[in-house]
């Protein structure tokens, strides 16, 4: 595997599901990042981890809760979700979060709430 | 805080045609600006970054941007559009205050090529 990879590709869950969505890159990186991409809405950052260590959280709701074990792993733990929550969920990575590293975009998850 | 604004959320170009993408920022620093694009069911790839070297910024598949300081702008320009360009285009902008590698994203242009 190269670049960033995402699983699943797709989710449907109901309201009071549990799931999980994994992010992996396989850059040798050490900044990771979750967006949110909805419809007519520009992409939302989420969360940034540097060096496994939490740096940002954008005022994201509780129900949203990030885990990173490593450099390379990502994680976003998904409980009792709302409808509005469905969207394009992106993982990325760079080198080390500074603000002029390019960031690198898995496929995603596309998630929808029922 | 800083912003981006997209001029126009659909582009409609003829194959061979230019392709001329707006993007505007707002920053009370020294911005850095990224143009990324994302083809159907994919993640975002950078097509090129403005990093205060050269203002005319060359990115792959032929397109480039130029930054733009008097007009606050960074618009994304190809001379001949190919039907593999159709896809949809971001700018953003790196939120320089927040030094978590923060990017601020525009609403996005949808470009549609025509044969």
């Amino acid at each position: 595997e190269t670049g960033v990879t995402q699983t699943p590709r797709h989710l449907v869950m109901g309201m009071t599901n549990k799931k999980s969505l994994k992010c992996e890159q396989h850059l040798g990186h050490n900044a990771m990042y979750w967006y949110k991409q909805s419809a007519k809405k520009p992409l939302e950052l989420m969360f940034v981890y540097n060096f496994k260590e939490q740096t940002e959280n954008n005022s994201v709701p509780s129900r949203f809760s990030p885990e990173c074990p490593n450099s390379s792993h990502l994680f976003l733990h998904l409980h009792t979700l709302q409808p509005e929550d469905s969207a394009l969920y992106l993982c990325a990575s760079s080198f080390s979060g500074g603000v002029q590293e390019t960031q690198y975009f898995g496929p995603g998850t596309r998630l929808l709430v029922l | 805080a800083q912003s981006v604004t997209q001029l126009g959320s659909h582009v409609s170009v003829s194959e061979g045609a230019l392709v001329l993408l707006r993007c505007n920022y707002s920053s009370s620093v020294p911005p850095y600006l990224f143009w990324y694009v994302q083809y159907p069911n994919q993640g975002l790839q950078l097509l090129l970054k403005y990093t205060s070297a050269a203002t005319l910024v060359k990115g792959i598949n032929g397109f480039e941007a130029e930054f733009k300081k008097s007009e606050t702008s960074f618009h994304l320009t190809k001379p001949s559009a190919h039907m593999s360009d159709a896809a949809e285009y971001f700018c953003a902008v790196s939120d320089a205050a927040s030094n978590t590698g923060k990017l601020i994203f525009g609403q996005g242009t949808t470009l549609q090529v025509k044969p």
